[in-house]
């Protein structure tokens, strides 16, 4: 089964600064990524998905950009932070080879803007 | 438009009585479905879905849910709560006009409370 590791756990950037989210996929290759937005502890918005390296889709206009430099890592960035990004981040995956269609979540980043 | 919608906000339960936490869904064609948990400050973690085959599903820690194409619903439910059930819940279908990204659509999310 795959494990999708994300770092760092928490980070209090100020307003303005750059921003670089990691996420990365064990035991599983060619995943369809995804990352999410959570604002408050509620709804989720999927801000960016990726179903190979290199092609990325994003959902929304916004401050914060992704990348895929390699299969099983990708990357969430900003040139600037502005307080709006405050969140808690969330890297999924769709393993390929399998039978099952799951979204699989990492742990998430706690992003404080300050 | 495909939609999911998670009716109630918050469900209080006392812990051993039955739970029931709702979802109702709107896409075209065989829905995907899915249920999953969000404990403070973690992440998702995947409870069970629906493919096809038996309306019943039975999922991780207990829970169930029953497909209701008519009714199109997809409620969670577990026949006897436990305090560390309490924690926010969301049902998901699979973006099925886009369905080769595995994109997924949420509902807003339940909070579970179950009380001893």
């Amino acid at each position: 089964s795959q494990t999708i590791h994300q770092w760092p756990a928490t980070l209090v950037q100020p307003v303005g600064s750059p921003l670089s989210l990691e996420c990365t996929v064990e035991g599983t290759s060619n995943p369809n990524l995804y990352w999410y937005r959570q604002a408050a502890g509620r709804g989720l918005q999927l801000l960016f998905y990726s179903v190979g390296i290199g092609q990325i889709s994003s959902e929304v206009p916004q401050n914060l950009s992704a990348s895929r430099p390699q299969d099983r890592q990708f990357i969430l960035s900003s040139k600037k932070l502005l307080l709006s990004d405050s969140g808690f981040y969330l890297c999924a995956s769709i393993g390929r080879g399998s039978r099952v269609d799951t979204q699989y979540f990492g742990p998430g980043t706690r992003l404080t803007v300050l | 438009a495909q939609s999911v919608a998670q009716p109630e906000d918050q469900v209080n339960v006392a812990e051993g009585n039955p739970l029931t936490v709702k979802c109702t869904y709107s896409v075209s064609g065989n829905p995907y479905l899915f249920w999953y948990v969000q404990y403070p400050n973690r992440g998702l973690q995947f409870l069970l879905k629906y493919i096809t085959g038996d309306n019943l599903v039975k999922g991780s820690y207990g829970f169930e849910a029953e497909f209701n194409k008519s009714q199109t619903s997809f409620h969670l439910k577990k026949p006897s709560a436990l305090v560390s059930d309490s924690a926010l819940y969301f049902c998901a279908v699979r973006d099925m006009g886009q369905s080769n990204t595995g994109k997924l659509i949420f509902g807003q999310g339940t909070t579970l409370q179950v009380k001893p």
